[in-house]
C-alpha cells in the first residue's frame, strides 16, 4: 500500500535551515509527483509546490520561492524539502502528498 | 492566485442531521482542457487531511453515498446527509485547476 512516511519533529533557531523528509513505499516512486503543503492555525493550509521525482524538475507557489527548496533522492524513495532563513512565521505542520495520499506531517517551531 | 471562501466556518450539528458547506472562488474553475479541479477534504483531529470529493463531485474510494459534491464554474457545495460521529472535524474545499493550488479556509463540523 502506499505510504509516505515524514521525518520526525524539529526545533530550529531563528535564521537557520531545516531539511525534512517524505519516504514513499508501496508504489514506483518516479511515477508520481510529491507535493508538500503548510499548516499553520492563522493561515490554514498553503500549497507550497511539488517536485517531478523522475527529473527533479520543480513548480514553487511565488510565496515560497526562496524558502523552500525541494529535491529527491531516487535511490532511497525519498523527497526532501529544505526550509531557510527561518523565521517564528515558518512554525508550521508541513505534509508531503503523493496526489490524495498525505504523509503524516511534521511539526517545525522556530524559536530562540 | 485563486482564492476560495468557504461559509460557515462553523457548522453545528445534531447526529443524523443533513450539512451543507459551501465554496466560493474567485474564479472559475473550469481548466482549459475541460475538467474541474475541486477538490473536498476532511480533515480530523490530529490526522492529515482525507480526500473524499475529487473533480467536484466524485467519490473517492471509500467514502459513504451521504457525502455528496455539486456545482460547476465558481460555486460548489458539499452536502453531508445523515450525519455520523466520524464525519466530525475540519472540511477543506481545494482546487488545482489554477496555480498556485489553494485551499479554503475550512468549516468546522462540530456537535450542538
Amino acid at each position: 500500500q502506499v505510504q509516505l512516511q515524514q521525518s520526525g519533529a524539529e526545533l530550529a533557531k531563528p535564521g537557520s535551515s531545516v531539511k525534512i523528509s517524505c519516504k514513499a513505499s508501496g508504489y514506483t516512486f518516479t511515477s508520481y509527483y510529491i507535493s508538500w503543503i503548510k499548516q499553520t492555525t492563522g493561515q490554514g493550509l498553503e500549497y507550497i509546490g511539488y517536485i517531478n521525482t523522475g527529473s527533479g524538475g520543480t513548480n514553487y507557489n511565488e510565496k515560497f520561492k526562496g524558502k523552500a527548496t525541494l529535491t529527491v533522492d531516487k535511490s532511497s524513495s525519498t523527497a526532501f524539502m529544505q526550509l531557510s532563513s527561518l523565521t517564528p512565521d515558518d512554525s508550521a505542520v508541513y505534509y508531503c502528498a503523493r496526489g490524495h495520499y498525505w504523509g503524516q506531517g511534521v511539526m517545525v517551531t522556530v524559536s530562540s | 492566485d485563486v482564492v476560495l471562501t468557504q461559509t460557515p466556518v462553523a457548522q453545528p450539528v445534531t447526529l443524523g442531521d443533513q450539512a451543507s458547506i459551501s465554496c466560493r472562488s474567485s474564479q472559475s474553475l473550469v481548466h482549459s482542457n475541460g475538467n474541474t479541479y475541486l477538490e473536498w477534504y476532511l480533515q480530523k483531529p490530529g490526522q492529515s487531511p482525507q480526500l473524499l470529493i475529487y473533480k467536484v463531485s466524485n467519490r473517492f474510494s471509500g467514502v459513504p453515498d451521504r457525502f455528496i459534491g455539486s456545482g460547476s464554474g465558481s460555486d460548489f457545495t458539499l452536502k453531508i446527509s445523515r450525519v455520523e460521529p466520524e464525519d466530525l472535524g475540519v472540511y477543506y474545499c481545494f482546487q488545482a485547476t489554477h496555480d498556485p493550488w489553494t485551499f479554503g479556509g475550512g468549516t468546522k463540523l462540530e456537535l450542538k
